[in-house]
């Protein structure tokens, strides 16, 4: 698509339960990242990918982050045991490799 | 560390010309890259700065002095719609954007 496409916009979770984003990048970039929003402000870097393979991952909170892209379907970002603090708005974003990046809408994540 | 530091809020009217700064303190370096958002919207990409100079796009031209740490947004002929946050970000190794603060700009008729 000529777009960044996220789902879901919105998603709930109690604390301690799994969250799956999804990312569809726009066709023929071949760069994509992630990066989380807290509260309307400063945008922190979490992942990105090269096609399906991890390009820099220093932003991932390891323990409970985790993230793929697969050929052919979605990227995913999956957070397991969700705690209170990743309640934030993530963004993806594409690139074909120059300056610019392409944000998508975004996924409000809300832990309760 | 790394840090990008923005006023928060800039207040301006219509069709008056603004200027937002951005300090910046990171490990890596390639460009300074602006984006704005809207009301907590998809982040568009504004301007990007890797040289020295002034980069100029209709409205919006954008500064660099490197061997400042500095940069600065100007936009001129300011309208309604320019209401929105502007990050400047730099561009670091592997091309992960740091952000900055943020600045919120309004503007009033």
């Amino acid at each position: 698509g000529e777009e960044v496409a996220q789902t879901p916009k919105h998603l709930v979770r109690g604390e301690g339960q799994k969250a799956k984003l999804y990312c569809a990048p726009i066709k023929g970039h071949s760069y994509v990242f992630w990066y989380q929003q807290v509260l309307k402000n400063e945008f922190k870097f979490l992942i990105s990918f090269q096609n399906e393979n991890v390009f820099d991952e220093t932003g991932m909170p390891k323990e409970r982050f985790s993230a793929k892209c697969l050929p052919n379907s979605p990227c995913s970002l999956e957070i397991q045991a969700t705690k209170l603090e990743d309640s934030a708005v993530y963004f993806c974003a594409s690139s074909h490799g120059g300056n610019e990046q392409f944000f998508g809408p975004g996924t409000r994540l809300t832990v309760l | 560390g790394q840090s990008l530091e923005q006023p928060s809020e800039v207040t301006a009217v219509e069709g008056a010309i603004v200027q937002i700064n951005c300090t910046y303190q990171t490990s890596g370096f390639y460009g300074l890259s602006w984006y704005q958002q809207h009301d907590g919207g998809a982040p568009t990409f504004l301007s990007y700065n890797a040289l020295d100079g002034l980069e100029e796009t209709g409205r919006f031209s954008s500064f660099l002095s490197r061997s400042d740490s500095y940069g600065y947004l100007l936009l001129q002929e300011l309208q309604m719609k320019d209401s929105a946050s502007y990050f400047c970000a730099v561009v670091t190794g592997f091309q992960k954007l740091v952000f900055g603060t943020g600045t919120r700009l309004l503007v009033s008729p």
